[in-house]
Order: structure tokens, then C-alpha cells, then sequence
């Protein structure tokens, strides 16, 4: 089975900190996504990467930065987290293309205090 | 932008077949339909997926009008466990969600 595997289930950061969130998959996917949940709100894309050290702006890109130096690590940074980005976020992965499924991991509930 | 419509939310008996529509007009030739589900408190769940063939899976069965404009998922039996937050997704390059349909199953 398709692993994406995110490193922390719950978060607690302090505002202005640099925020490191990791997602790891291990099926050699090409495509990797992050995305935040909120209620009301729905699943918003942040940043995807279609390849190594490639990456595109989703729909809510302000405040985020990413990091794909290897093919199974994509990586979402909060350069100065704010109360604002208290939120779910979501990584998944997918091979290249439009004709395959994506699969997710179980999420980060960030709390920015 | 999403490029779909889905009704907020739909109810469904317990053991009935659940049909769930989506609208998604402007879909170019070459982009597949999608649909997922998420279950409160994880990570979406991939069901099936199409392009202008009807598909069927373990889970359920994706119907496409000739047209490709609209498309309904079946599930054909369902239980209390499928209740969640059912997505159709129309895939490019990015994975743009709407908000979905919740469905509630009805004991």
C-alpha cells in the first residue's frame, strides 16, 4: 500500500516561529501537494511539485514556502507562523499525469498561539 | 477554482443505493473525473476514478454522461460507515477541491 506519511499529528507553535511541516511517501511518486482545511473552507491548495526541486503556487500560497530536494520528501514552511495559520494541513502524493489517484496523509492540526 | 457543483448535502437510507451528482460543464477532453471521500478527521480517501466510461470498483460505480458534463457516483449498498464529505474532482495538474456533498446515512 501507499504510504504518505506526515511527521506530526498534533503541532503547537508560537507566533513568529519557523515552522517545518515534512511529508514522506514511498511509491516514487512524482506529483506531491499540500493543502490546508478549514471549516467553511474546504481543502485549499497551498504549493505542488510535479518533479525534484520543481514546484507551483496553489490558490493560497502567502505566507508558505516548500522544499522538494528529494523525490520522497516535500516539505511546507511557515517562514514567521501567525494565528491566521492555525489550521489542518494535508500532504499527498501521486504518480505523474492525470490518470492516477492521489493519497493523503492523516493530516498536521497545527495550533499557532 | 473548483470547476464542480455539488449539492451541500444529501441523506440516504441505511442499505439503499446512494447516487450522488456532480456538474462539472466546462471539463476539457482530456481531464478525468475524480471522486474521493473524507471521513471526519482524516485524510481524503480515493474512490473511483473516469473519463467517458461508466467505472465500477469494490466501492462503487462512477456513471458519465455521454457529454461529460455531469456525473453521479453510486454506492450501491450503503451503510452507516459511508458517511462523510463526498468530493468530485475534476483532475489536471492540480487537485483543486470544492466543497462536497455531505451525506448522511440514516439508520
Amino acid at each position: 500500500d501507499v504510504k504518505v506519511t506526515q511527521s506530526s499529528r498534533y503541532l503547537v507553535k508560537r507566533t513568529g516561529e519557523k515552522v517545518f511541516l515534512e511529508c514522506v511517501q514511498d511509491m516514487d511518486h512524482e506529483n506531491m501537494f499540500w493543502y490546508r482545511q478549514d471549516p467553511g473552507l474546504g481543502l485549499r491548495l497551498i504549493y505542488f511539485s510535479y518533479d525534484v526541486k520543481m514546484k507551483e503556487k496553489g490558490d493560497i500560497p502567502e505566507g508558505y514556502s516548500v522544499s522538494r530536494e528529494k523525490k520522497e520528501r516535500f516539505s511546507l514552511i511557515l517562514e514567521s507562523a501567525s494565528t491566521n495559520q492555525t489550521s489542518m494541513y494535508l500532504c499527498a502524493s501521486s504518480l505523474g499525469g492525470y490518470r492516477t489517484e492521489a493519497f493523503f496523509g492523516q493530516g498536521t492540526r497545527l495550533t499557532v498561539v | 477554482d473548483a470547476k464542480t457543483t455539488q449539492p451541500p448535502s444529501m441523506d440516504c437510507a441505511e442499505g439503499r443505493a446512494a447516487n450522488l451528482p456532480c456538474n462539472h460543464s466546462t471539463i476539457s477532453g482530456n481531464e478525468y473525473v475524480y471522486w474521493y471521500r473524507q471521513i471526519h478527521s482524516q485524510g481524503p480517501q480515493y474512490i473511483i476514478h473516469g473519463l467517458k466510461n461508466n467505472e465500477t470498483n469494490e466501492m462503487a460505480s462512477l456513471i458519465i454522461t455521454e457529454d461529460r458534463k455531469s456525473s453521479t457516483l453510486i454506492l450501491p449498498h450503503a451503510t452507516l460507515r459511508d458517511t462523510a464529505v463526498y468530493y468530485c474532482i475534476v483532475r489536471s495538474d492540480k487537485i483543486i477541491f470544492g466543497k462536497g456533498t455531505r451525506l448522511h446515512i440514516l439508520p
